[in-house]
Formats: C-alpha cells, structure tokens, sequence
C-alpha cells in the first residue's frame, strides 16, 4: 500500500515570496503524483500531476513541482506567491501500473497555504 | 467548463436514520468516486464505479454503504444507519476513460447528531 506525508500542516508566506510545500510518499510500486488546492467551500482542483518523463512538472496558476524517485518527494513550489493561492494543498498518489487510472487516489493531511499581505 | 455538482452542500441527520449524498458527475465520464474528509483528517478514499459495478472499495466501505447509478446521470452514496462518526464531507469524482485526472465536486457536509 502507499502513503503520503504532508510534513507541514501550515505555512505562513508573504505575498511575493517563494514558497515550497513538502510532500513525500512511500510505495512499493511505482506511481502517479499530484498536486490538488481546494480553495474554501471549492472542491478539489487538480494542479499538476507527474505520470513519467520529466521530472519537473509545471501546473496551473504558475506552480510546478519536481519528482525526486531517489528522496521519494513530489514538492510543490511557486517563485512568487499572491493573496489568492492562500487555499489548502494536497499532494496524492496513485498507483502507476495496472488499469488507466482506475485506481483510488491516496491523499495527504494536507497544507494550508496563508499568504500574508 | 463541464464540472462534478453535489447536493445538498449540507446534511443534517439523527444517528440511525438512512441519508442518501448525490452527484452529477461530468457527462463523457466513465469512472466514478467518493472519498470523505473528517474535519481536522486526509481526505479518504472510499469506493469506484465502473460499467455499473463497484470496482474497488477501502475497508470504511462497509456494508453500511452502497452506490448506485439510478439513471444514467446521477451517482448516489447511500448510507444505510448513520452513526456519529459518519460525520464528514463527503467529495463525489470523476474521470473520463484513459484519463489519469479525478474531478471533483464541491462536497457534501454530513453532520451527524
């Protein structure tokens, strides 16, 4: 079975300044990885995913997140933050083989993201 | 843009009584989830829906809970007998075929008392 570990629960950032969110897994197959925001009485919307090929995978609202298969970390970073991404982010994993994305998704507690005037 | 819709955003219930959480998902898709949150917790995993089958399902899928297709548009979560610690929200999802997205609704709070 696989896991995901958000090691922070909250962080506090000023607006304009970079930030990087943790996300490490554990599985004993291979597997897809995501980043999900929930923005307050939203559902979840999709970031960015990595399926294969390149490490460094860019997403929406200018986020990007690099696959580390040796740390086995998908972190989630942005160079410069706005008072709008202030949401909760959630990375989750799926495992890679098998049927086309059948598989239930297996989440983090979650990051809550506070961008600070 | 096509989106994944639940309703009621809340539901309030005593413990004992049946509560039935619905969702539209996108129309093309062919997979169908439902996970729940318990405040303050992940968001779990509890069951698929594929070709008018459940496909996979956690162990908190109990026989407490079922689904169901009724008519070709709407997903339901039935919960049989609620108990306190049903409380939760409750996110409907779903994914076109050889997609490896999940859409998301908005969730439904069920409240237990």
């Amino acid at each position: 079975a696989q896991s995901v570990t958000q090691l922070d629960s909250q962080v506090p950032v000023f607006e304009e300044a970079p930030v990087e969110l943790r996300c490490n897994y554990s599985s004993s197959v291979s597997v897809y990885l995501f980043w999900y925001v929930q923005y307050p009485n939203q559902g979840l919307q999709l970031l960015l995913k990595y399926l294969s090929g390149s490490t460094l995978v860019k997403g929406i609202n200018g986020f990007e997140a690099e696959f580390n298969k040796s740390q086995t970390s998908f972190h989630l970073r942005k160079p410069s933050v706005h008072i709008s991404d202030t949401a909760e982010y959630f990375c989750a994993v799926s495992v890679g083989r098998g049927d086309t994305g059948r598989r239930a998704l297996t989440f983090g507690s979650g990051t809550r993201l506070q961008v600070q005037p | 843009e096509p989106e994944v819709t639940q309703t009621p955003s809340h539901q309030v219930t005593q413990m004992g009584q049946e509560v039935i959480l619905r969702c539209v998902p996108i129309s093309n898709h062919l997979y169908f989830y439902w996970y729940r949150q318990i405040l303050g917790q992940k968001v779990e995993f509890l069951v698929s829906f594929y070709n008018n089958e459940i496909s996979e399902k956690s162990e908190i899928f109990d026989d407490q809970f079922s689904v169901e297709r009724p008519d070709g548009s709407n997903f339901t979560l039935k919960i049989r007998s609620t108990k306190l610690e049903d409380s939760a929200m409750y996110f409907c999802a779903s994914k076109a075929d050889r997609s490896y997205e999940q859409y998301f609704g908005p969730g439904t709070r069920l409240t237990v008392t």
